[in-house]
C-alpha cells in the first residue's frame, strides 16, 4: 500500500484528454514537490514532469502537470497510441525518513 | 549526451552480498543528488536509497536499513550500492537516478537458492 494512491488503470481513445491522479498528505504532496514518470513496456522510467508542473527538454507539450492541496494529477491531451504505459508519481516525504516515494502507479491504455 | 550505466547485478543466494555501481556521464555527477530505485517483477517503483550530491546525507526504506549502503566516489563519477544479507524480496531491477531526471538502464538483481 503506496502512501501516495493513484488509480491501478485508465484508458482512453485517441485524440482524447485524460488525467491520472495522485492523492497524498500534507507530508508529502501538502508541502514537496511532485514528479511524475512515464515507463514504456521493457524500459526504464523517464522523468515527464518536475516541480510540480515542469516539462524536461524534449517532453511534449501534450504533457502537463498540477498541484492542489494534497492532490497531483498529470495530464495527457491529444492522447496517441505511444502514450500506452504505465505512469507513477513521486514526492518526498517530511514523516518518513527514507528517500523519494513513489504511487502505485497507473497502467494508462489508449483503446 | 547524460548517462547512467549500471553493473553488478546477477543472481545470488540469500544471506549473501552484492555491489552494484552506477558509472555517470555528460553531466556533472558531483553537483546532483543520486536515488537507487528498484522494481520488482511485475510491481511499481520503489525508492531504497538517496545519498547527496556531497555524500553528506544518505537515506534507505525501511526494509534496507541497516543491510544496504549508498556511497559515491566523485572522483570516479560513479555510485554504489553495497547490498548485504540479501533476501528473495530484494529480487527486482535496480535503477539509478539523479535528481536531475536521468535514469540508467537497470541492472537486474535475483535472490534464489
Amino acid at each position: 500500500q503506496s502512501v501516495l494512491t493513484q488509480p491501478p488503470s485508465a484508458a482512453g481513445t485517441p485524440g482524447q484528454r485524460i488525467t491520472i491522479s495522485c492523492s497524498g498528505s500534507s507530508s508529502n504532496i501538502g508541502n514537496k514537490y511532485v514528479f511524475w514518470y512515464q515507463q514504456l513496456p521493457g524500459t526504464a522510467p523517464k522523468l515527464l514532469i518536475y516541480r510540480n508542473n515542469h516539462r524536461p527538454s524534449g517532453v511534449p507539450d501534450r504533457f502537463s502537470g498540477s498541484k492542489s492541496g494534497t492532490s497531483a494529477s498529470l495530464a495527457i491531451s491529444g492522447l496517441r497510441s505511444e502514450d500506452e504505459a504505465d505512469y507513477y508519481c513521486a514526492a518526498w516525504d517530511d514523516s518518513l525518513s527514507g528517500p523519494v516515494i513513489f504511487g502505485g502507479g497507473t497502467k494508462l491504455t489508449v483503446l | 549526451q547524460e548517462q547512467l550505466v549500471e553493473s553488478g547485478g546477477g543472481v545470488v543466494q540469500p544471506g549473501r552480498s552484492l555491489r552494484l555501481s552506477c558509472a555517470a556521464s555528460g553531466f556533472t555527477f558531483s553537483s546532483y543528488g543520486m536515488h537507487w530505485v528498484r522494481q520488482a517483477p511485475g510491481k511499481g517503483l520503489e525508492g531504497v536509497a538517496a545519498i547527496w550530491y556531497d555524500g553528506s546525507k544518505k537515506e534507505y526504506v525501511d526494509s534496507v536499513k541497516g543491510r544496504f549502503t549508498v556511497s559515491r566516489d566523485n572522483s570516479k563519477n560513479t555510485l554504489y550500492l553495497q547490498m548485504n544479507s540479501l533476501r528473495a524480496e530484494d529480487t527486482a531491477v535496480y535503477y539509478c537516478a539523479s535528481i536531475r531526471g536521468d535514469w540508467g538502464q537497470g541492472t537486474l538483481v535475483t535472490v534464489s537458492s
